[in-house]
């Protein structure tokens, strides 16, 4: 049971460049999602997706796009990499929820990070 | 949008103390999480808490939902020097986190 890895776990980009981050999780979770870490601004929500062939956007979803095409996988893909994109980008899944009961299958699980630099 | 303030932004403190830091929102969560950061790695899960006033502990972490569900705190007792990290708080409600800021934690043996 490996949990949830990330590829790759560091990339120079080119600005205008594109790319695509790889998650995958062994775990059936339901739930996956993509955070960016800042120095100082703690871990911010840019896609999620609540099962297979779903997305949604989160806080800071500018300049992203995902794809949840099998529920082990969730991709991240950079159309034309900026600057400001220049991030830790972490991977992270849960079990489904129930909307008005929390329970512990809301906990969130995170891979091991993508450092990511944009020239 | 929602937002989490978490306090100290940091802390240096010698082996053995105990260590307090906390949590507050203008929103109401269902949960309270508390992850810590070691340096090029994930957030792990230290403490997860699901009910107001519920305290919960985990060997020398000790983290409480707060009543009103719009803070949380965690302590660290007797710390030692494999307690540096970053500590992150996080609310969550429907399905999505909503991270502190993080408490950097420096222990001098």
């Amino acid at each position: 049971n490996a949990g949830v890895t990330q590829t790759p776990k560091f990339r120079v980009l080119k600005t205008g460049q594109s790319m695509t981050l790889l998650c995958a999780q062994d775990m059936n979770h339901e739930y996956m999602y993509w955070y960016r870490q800042d120095p100082g601004m703690g871990l911010r929500l840019i896609h999620y997706s609540v099962g297979e062939g779903t997305t949604a956007k989160g806080e800071v979803p500018d300049g992203y796009n995902v794809s949840r095409l099998k529920k082990q996988n969730f991709l991240l893909g950079l159309e034309s990499a900026a600057p400001s994109q220049t991030s830790v980008y972490f991977c992270a899944s849960s079990y489904r929820f129930d909307l008005w009961v929390a329970s512990r299958q809301e906990t969130q699980y995170f891979g091991p990070g993508t450092r990511l630099l944009v020239l | 949008g929602q937002q989490l303030n978490q306090s100290p932004q940091s802390m240096f403190i010698q082996e053995g103390e105990d260590v307090s830091m906390n949590c507050t929102s203008s929103s109401i969560f269902n949960t309270w999480l508390w992850y810590k950061q070691d340096p090029g790695e994930g957030p792990v899960l230290l403490i997860a808490l699901y009910k107001a006033g519920e305290l919960t502990s985990n060997g020398r972490l000790t983290a409480q939902f707060g009543i009103t569900r719009k803070d949380s705190f965690l302590n660290i007792s007797a710390s030692i020097p494999s307690d540096v990290g970053i500590y992150f708080c996080a609310g969550q409600l429907g399905g999505k986190l909503i991270f502190g800021q993080g408490t950097e934690l420096s222990v001098k043996p």
